[in-house]
This record gives C-alpha cells, structure tokens and sequence, in this order.
C-alpha cells in the first residue's frame, strides 16, 4: 500500500505572498489532518477533513485554510505569509473512525524569506 | 486546554543501559500514541496504546499507558545506537486530533 504522499516537499516564498501544498492520503482513508512543526512550538494541530468536511480545528490565524477533495486528497493553502510560518508542515492520514492510528507524510518544508 | 508534557526534554545514554521517557497529560483521553522522528524526517507510528494498562512492546522498545495516572512511559532496553531519534507521544482528543509532547531527543553513545 503506497504511503501518504505530500508535495511539493520544499517551498521558498517570501513574505505575503500565498502558498498552496498537498497531500494524498493512504488509499482508503478519508481522514486528513494538518500540523506544522516548529523547534520553538513543537508539533501543532492546524485541521482534519473528513469526508471533504472540517471536522476539527486547531488555534491557527484565518490566514491559514484547507480543504478536501471528493478523492479524499487535501490542500492546505497559507496566504499572506510571515516569517513565522516557516516550518515543516506534515499531514496525516487515517480511516477517520474513532481510535485510530495516523500515518505521516514526508512532510513539506517551507520556509518564508 | 490538554497539556502533554515529555521528560526529560534531551537524554544520553550509553549503549546497553535501560531507561524510560515520560509522558504525562492533563486531560482524561483514552488514545496514546508515540511516535519517532529521524531528522529532517517524518514521523513514524511506534505504538497505539488504547486502554489502561496496556503494554506493547517492539524491539527493544515498550511502552504503557496507566490513564488513571494520566501517565505513559516509553522504555528503552540495552539501547543501540540505531535508536537515536527524538521521541513524541501524542494524547487523542477528539476526532483525530493529536495533541504532542514536546518530544525527547535521544542520543545514543556508543
């Protein structure tokens, strides 16, 4: 069974601009969840989509929205960019139903000039 | 708010000792993962730890969860250098959403 798959795998922006990344989960999950990593903040919860609805959502700015597409594939978008969003981000993939394991990406590397 | 907190933060340890990370959090949950993180890498599933005194174990590596004490310990047996990695656990809260430690970076000398 292929893994969960994100792209692009390292991004380069500068300040305001927008960024879009993805993420294809493990065929048969319907559950995509978003963290961003950070050495100051660790490891934060931003969003899950479950069948192409927000089911959870973490204590991020507005600036920072997602979605999910009837194929289960999610999109994060960041728009008008800080420095303080540069950081790993890494979705996860799980079948959605309560107690249960989630598989990680490679995660995305961004970094904000 | 859930507070998940790991100790120690950073730890080194000889090849062939025992010892055992921590992880305490604040709030009732019945879902504990831990998870090990290479650098620049991803993370990778250890353990699923879902009722009170469950225990599994891989390798050289255990881990349990007691709820009531809102405690799960990861131990480390006879460490390899192959086990150097930085360590999280995660609490379930909610559907799918995790909630992280602050993660213990493991060195292993040999």
């Amino acid at each position: 069974k292929a893994g969960v798959t994100q792209t692009p795998r390292y991004l380069i922006k500068t300040r305001g601009q927008q960024v879009t990344l993805s993420c294809s989960p493990i065929s048969g999950h319907r559950s995509v969840s978003w963290y961003q990593q950070t050495p100051g903040q660790g490891l934060q919860f931003l969003f899950e989509y479950f069948s192409e609805t927000q089911r959870n959502k973490g204590n991020f700015p507005g600036r920072f929205s997602g979605r999910q597409f009837s194929n289960s594939r999610s999109e994060m978008n960041v728009s008008t960019l800080e420095l303080g969003d540069s950081a790993l981000y890494l979705c996860a993939s799980s079948s959605g139903q309560y107690i249960n394991e989630q598989f990680f990406g490679p995660g995305t590397r961004l970094t904000v000039l | 708010e859930l507070k998940v907190e790991q100790n120690p933060l950073f730890l080194s340890m000889q090849e062939g000792k025992n010892y055992t990370i921590y992880c305490n959090y604040s709030t009732t949950s019945d879902r504990l993962y831990w998870y090990r993180q290479d650098p620049g890498k991803s993370l990778e599933s250890l353990f699923v730890l879902l009722s009170n005194g469950a225990v599994k174990q891989e390798g050289r590596l255990m881990a349990s969860l007691d709820t009531k004490a809102r405690l799960s310990t990861l131990h480390i047996t006879a460490a390899v250098h192959d086990l150097s990695a930085t360590y999280f656990c995660a609490v379930g809260f909610g559907n799918e959403k995790l909630t992280f430690g602050t993660g213990t970076r493991l060195t292993i000398i040999p």
